[in-house]
């Protein structure tokens, strides 16, 4: 089992760009989330999707948009990059809302 | 608004000696708590979850209490390795699955 895959690793992106961080788990997990770590600040919840066909706002969803593509994949979309959009992104799944959270290894982004 | 606070912000130690790391929550009105750890530039691990209905979970070296009453879980790390340095981090499950992290403990472990 790969557990929870992210892509790419690393991004550098200009401002007002646009990008998809795409994310797969392969452990039949209904619940899936996207996080934000920055230094100070900790991590943060974006959005989360309960289950196949539901997404809800997090901490702090603004300038996001996300896709829960079917149970396994779940892509966070930032349509018109800015620099406070720099940060380490994570996504993670669990079984149900309040099971154990699996992390992905991240995806370093960078907009300049 | 659910606060976490991870004290101390950093710990170091020697090889063999048991470590202490202290998590608190300003409400208790929770579903569960998690601890995690970070390598650097690295993902999250799970190290283990706590329903608000246990006082204890255990896990080879790892032991993590709950006293939600007064908002505060510790974990144990018995007979440290150099291996166990990392950033600790613990997170609270009050809403929906969301959860609520501390900044964590970074750790040093000296050989």
């Amino acid at each position: 089992n790969a557990g929870v895959t992210q892509t790419p690793k690393f991004q550098v992106l200009k401002t007002g760009q646009s990008m998809t961080l795409q994310c797969a788990q392969d452990m039949n997990h209904n619940s899936m989330y996207w996080y934000r770590q920055d230094p100070g600040m900790g991590l943060r919840l974006i959005y989360y999707s309960a289950s196949e066909g539901t997404t809800d706002k997090g901490e702090v969803p603004n300038g996001y948009n996300v896709s829960r593509l079917n149970k396994r994949e779940f892509s966070l979309r930032l349509e018109s990059a800015a620099p406070s959009q720099t940060s380490v992104y994570f996504c993670a799944s669990s079984e149900e809302l309040y099971s154990t959270q699996y992390f992905g290894p991240g995806t370093r982004l960078t907009v300049l | 608004k659910q606060e976490v606070t991870q004290i101390p912000a950093a710990l170091s130690v020697p090889e063999g000696e048991n470590l202490v790391l202290n998590c608190s929550f300003t409400d208790s009105a929770i579903y569960n708590l998690q601890w995690f750890r970070q390598d650097p530039g690295k993902g999250l691990t799970s190290l283990l979850l706590i329903q608000s209905s246990q006082r204890e979970q255990t896990s080879g070296r790892l032991n993590a209490s709950l006293d939600k009453s007064s908002g505060r879980s510790t974990l144990y790390i018995a007979a440290s390795q150099p291996g166990d340095s990392a950033t600790y981090l613990c997170a609270v499950n009050a809403s929906w699955g969301k959860l609520q992290f501390g900044a964590g403990t970074q750790v040093v472990v000296t050989p």
